[in-house]
Parts: structure tokens; C-alpha cells; sequence
């Protein structure tokens, strides 16, 4: 089945400096992939997700990357704020399944 | 709200204890799934629905898990003869096609002591 993992688990940034987590999948097949942002006791909430037919999607300070080939994908977040301090997950799903593979997560803090 | 909802939020059970949850998924949507996340780690696919079809479970499925959806409205999930490996997030999301974004309910945190 699909395996993905994520790193760092932690990353602390300066506000306003950039920020860039990274995911490696492994079933070639997989054509979905979706970033989650968990606040502390909430539920994870998508911010951008980016299909295998896209290398890149941009949504203001959010972006994401896919590289096919080498099977991984990278979240950057640029400007950082610190609202934007949670747990942020990368997920992988396979084409012809329905289940999302998700990583473990990047606790992400932003220092003021 | 319109979100996606989860019955109860918290529950505390005695080691062999039955539990059972309930998830009321957006409206519209006609696909559901079931999630379990441990601490410092993410969501685990547990299984599927489309309307009231189970298309997919996981091996972490055992048998003393069993999960409905006879309306193909809401779910519940029932965990029979609760073990302390149990305690855990168990997360609903639900989603109009399969190609769209699922959205995620609060969660109930079950605590097996």
C-alpha cells in the first residue's frame, strides 16, 4: 500500500520567514495530494491540494509542488504569520482507492 | 453548522466496554469515511461509504470494529469489547465525489481505562 512520509516533525520560524515541509510517497500510482492544517483540538482543515497532472499550485501565501518522478511533493509557506502555527499533514491517495495515506505531521511554530 | 458532526465530542470507557459513535456528514455529501489518529501522529483510514455501501476497509479494521451508514445519511462506529489500544481521535469526514475535498468532523477522543 502507499506510505508517506513527512519531515521535518518540527520546524520553528522567525515571523516572516518562509517555511517548507516535505512529503515522499511511494505508489507511483497515486494522483491526489492534499495538506491538512490541524490547530491544537481541532479538526484537520485542507489548505491546498494539487492533482498529478499540476507541478505546482499557488494560493496567496500557500504554495505546493509535485515531483512525479521523484515522488514528492513540498508545502511553502511564505510570510509566515504567527496564526499559521499548528500541525500541518501532507495525504497521498491512490487512483482507484478512496482512502487518503497521510503523513505524520510537521508542528510548525511561529515565533513573533 | 453545516459542517460535518460528531457524537459524542469525549467518552471515557472501561476496558471491555462497548462504544459507539455517530457522524453526521455534510448533507450533499455521499461519501464518508471513518479515521482514527493517535497523539503526534496523523489520521489512519479506518473504512468508506458511498450512500450506504462499506466500499473499503482497513486492516486496522478488526473484527470488534464495525461501522454502518443504513441511510446513507449518517454513520456510526462501533468498537465492541474496548481495549486500552483503542484510545484514540476517531475522525469523520465526508465528501461530495471522490476526486473532492474531504471535510473533516471534530473528532470524538475515546479514553479506554
Amino acid at each position: 500500500g502507499e506510505n508517506v512520509e513527512q519531515h521535518p516533525s518540527t520546524l520553528s520560524v522567525q515571523e516572516g520567514d518562509s517555511a517548507v515541509i516535505k512529503c515522499t510517497y511511494s505508489d507511483s500510482a497515486s494522483n491526489y495530494f492534499p495538506w491538512y492544517k490541524q490547530e491544537l483540538g481541532k479538526r484537520p482543515q485542507l489548505i491546498i491540494d494539487i492533482r498529478s497532472n499540476v507541478g505546482e499550485k499557488k494560493d496567496q501565501r500557500i504554495a505546493v509542488t509535485l515531483n512525479k518522478t521523484a515522488k514528492h511533493f513540498s508545502l511553502h509557506i511564505t510570510e509566515t504569520q504567527p496564526e499559521d502555527s499548528a500541525v500541518y499533514f501532507c495525504a497521498a491517495r491512490s487512483a482507484g482507492r478512496r482512502a487518503l495515506t497521510f503523513g505524520s505531521g510537521t508542528r510548525l511554530q511561529v515565533q513573533p | 453548522d453545516t459542517g460535518v458532526s460528531q457524537d459524542p465530542r469525549h467518552k471515557i470507557t472501561k476496558r471491555g466496554q462497548n462504544v459507539t459513535f455517530r457522524c453526521d456528514p455534510i448533507s450533499e455529501h455521499n461519501r464518508l469515511y471513518w479515521y482514527r489518529q493517535t497523539l503526534g501522529q496523523g489520521p489512519e483510514f479506518l473504512t468508506y461509504f458511498q450512500n450506504e455501501a462499506q466500499l473499503e476497509k482497513s486492516r486496522l479494521l478488526s473484527d470488534r470494529f464495525s461501522a454502518e451508514r443504513p441511510k446513507g445519511s449518517f454513520s456510526t462506529l462501533e468498537i465492541q469489547r474496548t481495549e486500552q489500544g483503542d484510545s484514540a481521535m476517531y475522525l469523520c469526514a465526508s465528501s461530495v465525489e471522490r476526486a473532492g475535498e474531504a471535510f473533516f468532523g471534530q473528532g470524538t477522543r475515546l479514553t479506554v481505562v
